[in-house]
Order: structure tokens, then sequence, then C-alpha cells
């Protein structure tokens, strides 16, 4: 099976920390995802990467940054903590590209709390 | 801008019914998931869909997919307590290129059946 590993369960952090979160997935896979889960707002995507050192934005980049150094880990970086900030963070990781590209496979969740 | 909405958001629903959860979505595309979450876990996919007309089951679930009318649905039949979760779709909009974009996700059903 495919696994995708986040590195924390549950976190809490100061405002104006440097957060990082890490994933990784032990299958080879090409595509990896950081979403952001909020209630009543769904899964929102914030960044992903397609190749090793490659990034692209998701929909709300704002406030993120990546790092993908090594094909199986994709860490998320928060520069300076912050309140709003604080949701379940979500890794996922696919393999494929185009038509051929389905199937992905979430992480556990990181849950963060921003005080 | 894709745009993946999902009605109805709650439902409370007695054992042994039958129901549909609707999936609408705004752009072309031929890959539609379905993924369970229950309370403080992750993300455990259902179904695939890739292609127009793509019908699957899994038990009490069945989901299709019709990409002319840009629409899936997840049906419920004859419902008991242990499918009482949240339910997301999400799309995989595809991009001319190849690539992965990442999955565009509705805010999730919260489906309660109670005993």
């Amino acid at each position: 099976d495919v696994k995708v590993t986040q590195s924390s369960r549950y976190l809490v952090k100061r405002t104006g920390e440097k957060v990082f979160l890490e994933c990784v997935q032990d299958m080879d896979h090409e595509n990896m995802f950081w979403y952001r889960q909020d209630p009543g707002l769904g899964l929102r995507l914030i960044y992903f990467s397609y190749d090793v050192k490659m990034k692209e934005k998701g929909d709300i980049p704002e406030g993120y940054s990546v790092s993908r150094e090594k094909k199986e880990r994709f860490s998320l970086i928060l520069e300076s903590a912050s309140t709003n900030q604080t949701s379940m963070y979500l890794c996922a990781s696919s393999t494929g590209t185009g038509t051929t590209n389905y199937g992905y496979t979430f992480g556990s969740g990181t849950r963060l709390t921003v005080v | 801008e894709l745009k993946v909405e999902q009605n109805p958001l709650f439902l409370s629903m007695q054992e042994g019914k039958n129901y549909t959860i609707y999936c609408n979505y705004s752009t072309t595309s031929d890959r539609l998931y379905w993924y369970r979450q229950d309370p403080g876990k992750s993300l455990e996919s259902l179904f695939v869909l890739l292609s127009n007309g793509a019908v699957k089951q899994e038990g009490r679930l069945m989901a299709s997919l019709d990409t002319k009318a840009r629409l899936s649905t997840l049906h419920i039949t004859a419902a008991v307590h242990d499918l009482s979760a949240t339910y997301f779709c999400a799309v995989d909009p595809f991009r001319s290129g190849g690539g992965a974009d990442g999955l565009t996700f509705g805010k999730g059903t919260h489906l309660i059946i109670q005993p």
C-alpha cells in the first residue's frame, strides 16, 4: 500500500514562529500536494509539486511556502505563523501526468494550532 | 476557476432509507473522486470515476459520473449507521500538456444515519 506519512499528528505553535510540516511518501510518486481543511470550507489546495525542486501555487498560497529537495519529501513552511493558519493540514501524493494521473493518497493529517 | 458544489451539505436520515448526494462541477473533466472522512481522520478513497457514464458500486454505495451534465452522484441504498461520515467529491481538472493540478473539493456532505 502507498503510504503518505506526516511527521506530526498535533502541533501547537506560537504566533510569529516559523513552522515546518513534513510529509514523506514511499511509492516514488512524482506529484505531491498540501491542503488545508477547515469546517464548512472543505479542503483547499495550498501548493503542489510535480517534480523535485518544482513547486506550483494552489488556491491559497499566501503565508506559506514549500520545499521539495527529494522526490519522497514535501515540506510545508509557515514563515511566520498566524492564528488564522490554525487548521488541519493534509498532504497527498499521486503518480502519472495528464490523463494517466489518477489515484491520490492522503496522509493522516497534522492538526496545527497557533496561539 | 473550477467550482465544485455538493448538496446537500448536511443530511440526517434513518437506517434502511435510500438517498443521493449530488456533486456538480463547473469545468470539463472526466475524472472525479469520492472520499469518506470519519471525525478526526484522514480521507479514505471510495471511488475513482474516469469516464462519462462510469458507474461503480461498493456495498451500499454506488457512484456515477455524467461528464456532459458535469454531475456525479453518490447513492446510498438501505443506509446503515456505519455509513455515518462526511463524504467529499473532488474533481481533477485536466491540464493540456500534462502535469497534475491537484484536486478541487466540494465542501463535503455531513451524513448522519440514525438507528
